[in-house]
Formats: C-alpha cells, structure tokens, sequence
C-alpha cells in the first residue's frame, strides 16, 4: 500500500525557515517523480514544486522561487522542501504527492499533509 | 508560470443534472491537463488525466474533453457523492491547478 507521510510543518515568524519532510513506503521511490502542493485556508490547491525521478530536474511556482527548494533523498525514500524568506502568504496546508511517471504527469497519491503557518 | 482559468468558481445542480467545467489555459498545454476532486477534509482524486483518459475505478458518467488552450470536465448524470470541488492541472510546464469550481446541490 502507498503510505507519504510529511512531516515538519509548525508555526514559523516572517523570514524564517522551515524544512518539510515526506517519507515515503509501499512503493520503489525512485522512479517516480514527486512533488509538494499546498493549499491556504478555505482556499485552492497551488502546486508548489516538483523533482523528477530520472534526472531529478525540479521546477517551482514562480511564488516560491528562489525561496523554496526541493530534493530527495533516494536511500531513506524522503522528500523534503526547504523554506526560507518565509511569508505570511505561505501559510497553508502543505502536501506531498506521487506522480503517476517520472515526469510530471499527474498525481495518484498523496499524503495527509502538514501545517505551516507564518506569523510573529 | 502558466495560468489556468476555471469557470464558473460555482454552480448548484439537482441530482441527475448534466454538469460542466471548463478550463482555459494562458497558453498551448496539447492535451496535459488532469481533473481532481476534493470533497471537504479529503485529499484531492485524480479523476482524468491527458484531458481524456478516465483513471481507473471512476465512474463513466465523468468524462474530459478538449486539447490546446480549453478543456471541459462534465458529469453527464450529477450524483449525490459528486458534489465536491473539481480541478484542472496542467502538466506541459511545471503543474498549476486551476481556481476550482464548487459544485453543490440545489
């Protein structure tokens, strides 16, 4: 069975940083590509970024770029999302989600998520 | 990044109604575009993929059309389990989701 499980999220200032965790089981990590999305309060999802699983190219929402970045860890089956410069506008749920393929393609699992909340 | 407009952010139907979706992208996608639901508290379900393929173990009556700049989802008989909100994504470049739409019951 698919199991992500992030981990990581907590109540953070302005400026700050935070690192997301993602572990992931019940599937070879590798091959697939994997990617974070949030999801403010009462509001939309927003895709945030993504790694490959071939080349691990990543690519990111403009919004976060350049603050955020992500990589993988393919020996403790774990993603991470490194935050810094965070802003209160970064407040949200924070997802964790499997491609379908090694590239971006379309998510077929995701974990529960994690809260990061910005704010003095 | 490329934008992707839904419309409308709402709508209200009665069981049984046709529903449709539409999704317009700021630019050519060809045909990499998904459609999820989300019911409240739930993480989002993949429902098409490539703008035409239903995924596996979803009911017919959900069906994905378009390619290019504009897509629509339609639900071609509206269930009482299919009031939810409803996404498009774009997988040509990086994965941005459209604003969602709402569909609930009249």
């Amino acid at each position: 069975e698919v199991q992500l499980l992030e981990s990581g999220g907590g109540l953070v200032e302005p400026g700050g940083s935070l690192t997301l965790s993602c572990e992931a089981s019940g599937f070879t990590f590798s091959p697939y590509a994997m990617s974070w999305v949030r999801q403010a309060p009462g509001k939309g999802l927003e895709w945030v970024s993504s790694i490959s699983g071939s080349d691990e190219s990543t690519n990111y929402a403009d919004s976060v770029k350049g603050r955020f970045s992500i990589s993988r860890d393919k020996s403790k089956n774990t993603l991470y999302l490194q935050m810094n410069s965070l802003r209160a506008e970064d407040t949200a749920f924070y997802y964790c989600a499997k491609d379908s393929g090694w590239q971006l393609f379309y998510f077929d699992f995701w974990g529960p998520g994690t809260q990061v909340t910005v704010s003095s | 990044d490329i934008q992707m407009t839904q419309s409308p952010p709402s709508l209200s139907a009665s069981v049984g109604d046709r529903v449709d979706i539409t999704c317009r992208a700021s630019q050519n996608i060809l045909q990499y575009l998904n459609w999820y639901q989300q019911k409240p508290g739930k993480v989002p379900k993949v429902l098409i993929y490539t703008a035409t393929s239903l995924k596996g173990g979803v009911p017919s009556r959900f069906s994905g059309s378009g390619s290019g700049t504009e897509f629509t989802l339609t639900i071609t008989s509206v269930q009482p389990e299919d009031f939810a909100t409803y996404y498009c994504q774009q997988t040509y470049s990086g994965g941005t989701f459209g604003g969602g739409t709402r569909v609930e019951i009249k």
